[in-house]
């Protein structure tokens, strides 16, 4: 049964703190999604991958957050330094993307609930 | 940008009973994909059913189907014999089928209460 995976599910850290959460996507799909749950702003994509390559990180406050790839089967996504408005669940999407195919479902991983005080 | 609206912010429904959820949307395409999918209390987002745009026929899965109205910009979800399982957060999601427009667009949500 293969699915997206993330760690940790839960994390509790204090204000100014360097906070890593991994994704690893389902075996084969090329593409990979960051989404970001609040209550007030709802779900909203912060970035995401084709082939490891980032094509759209625009979601994304560029001063403390980075995603990467480092390889096809490792997402991350960091915070540094963590405010308490980062609080919220991040969402990892991964997909299989065909050159010249539309058809592209995204599966998404458990999420990972950030709280930082 | 697209943007996607789900005017119930809660539905309840009798186990047994049928429930639509209401979704419109608004894009100047012609082309994309529309989707909902179910947040159940584990938080897991689970897709529950796809719609393509270019299908006049409407999707079903099981107990769910959709009712797709192209030129109203409308995609509600139909939930057809409840079940307790079925109590979760529904969102309606939009996705452009253009080769850059691959992230999804969601709606606020609608909260699915069933009752026994």
């Amino acid at each position: 049964d293969a699915r997206v995976t993330q760690t940790p599910r839960d994390k509790v850290t204090e204000m100014g703190q360097e906070v890593t959460m991994r994704c690893q996507p389902i075996l084969g799909h090329n593409t990979v999604f960051w989404y970001r749950q609040t209550m007030m702003q709802g779900l909203e994509l912060l970035a995401y991958f084709r082939n490891r390559a980032p094509l759209d990180d625009s979601g994304m406050p560029k001063d403390r957050f980075s995603a990467e790839m480092p390889d096809a089967t490792l997402a991350t996504l960091k915070i540094q330094p963590s405010e308490p408005r980062d609080s919220a669940v991040y969402f990892c999407a991964s997909g299989l993307g065909l050159p010249g195919a539309h058809q592209e479902t995204q599966y998404f991983g458990p999420g990972t609930r950030l709280l930082v005080l | 940008a697209q943007t996607v609206t789900q005017s119930q912010p809660e539905m309840s429904v009798q186990e047994a009973e049928t429930v639509t959820l209401s979704c419109t949307y608004d894009t100047s395409e012609s082309d994309y994909y529309l989707f909902w999918y179910k947040q159940p209390p584990s938080r897991q987002m689970i897709l529950v059913i796809r719609q393509e745009a270019y299908k006049q026929q409407n999707a079903t899965e099981n107990r769910f189907s959709v009712n797709f109205q192209k030129a109203a910009k409308s995609f509600s979800l139909k939930i057809s014999d409840s079940q307790l399982g079925d109590a979760a957060m529904y969102f309606c999601a939009y996705r452009s089928a253009g080769a850059a427009g691959n992230k999804l667009t969601f709606g606020g949500g609608t909260r699915v209460l069933v009752k026994p």
